[in-house]
């Protein structure tokens, strides 16, 4: 079935720098899509959300990027901090929501 | 309440009996989901409640597992004869519809663990 995917599964980045986590997609129908980070033994945290009429949305250090065309979506994180370190999800959804499989992002001091 | 509330936090039960785990939505949010992540994995969908329509079971792996909800409010997700494999946390989330741009908020999961 269709589903949503990662690229990537574990991603190591030095603090300060730029991170960016990549998700393919494959549902055509999928209208809205979010991005997670889950810190070890808690719950998914919302980061930022995109609808399918955007291409790019920005928040406080995060920009979620969007390619229809090739079904990509991607979460660049900015000036990578310690507190970054977590797996990060993204999420697609038409009613319910759908998870990829994930990313570990680890932040080098 | 302010956030998702899940209980129990933490459960450890032997193979063959049955749970339930609890959930407790943000106030008035109508659409409610359940998913399981086993560790180290990804989060895999369970069921989804939406008002008072008929729930999506799509995602329950066998018929020993079911859920409910009263109204648009608490839900139980249930466990029949547990097994190794159910080893995971059981997370729960909720949000004001189900249309697109609704954002979904997470409890901080149920941990279960079958020995």
């Amino acid at each position: 079935g269709e589903n949503v995917g990662l690229h990537l599964p574990t991603l190591s980045v030095q603090e300060g720098d730029n991170s960016i986590i990549n998700c393919a997609y494959s549902n055509s129908a999928s209208d809205y899509f979010i991005w997670y980070k889950q810190e070890s033994g808690k719950g998914p945290q919302f980061i930022i959300d995109i609808r399918s009429n955007m291409d790019k949305r920005q928040g406080q250090r995060v920009t979620v990027l969007l390619n229809k065309t090739v079904k990509h979506l991607s979460l660049q994180i900015a000036a990578t901090q310690p507190g970054d370190s977590a797996v990060y999800f993204c999420a697609e959804k038409i009613n319910d929501m759908r998870f990829g499989a994930g990313t570990r992002l680890t932040v080098k001091p | 309440g302010a956030g998702v509330s899940q209980s129990p936090s933490n459960k450890v039960t032997e193979k063959g009996k049955d749970v339930e785990l609890r959930c407790d939505p943000i106030s008035g949010h109508t659409a409610l989901y359940w998913y399981r992540q086993r560790l180290g994995q990804g989060l895999e969908f369970l069921i989804y409640f939406q008002g008072n329509s008929a729930p999506d079971k799509s995602g329950l792996p066998s018929d020993r597992f079911s859920a409910e909800r009263t109204g648009e409010s608490v839900s139980t997700l249930t466990i029949q004869r547990t097994q190794q494999e159910d080893s995971a946390v059981y997370l729960c989330a909720s949000s004001f519809g189900q249309g697109s741009g609704n954002t979904i908020y997470f409890g901080e999961g149920s941990w279960l663990t079958v020995v």
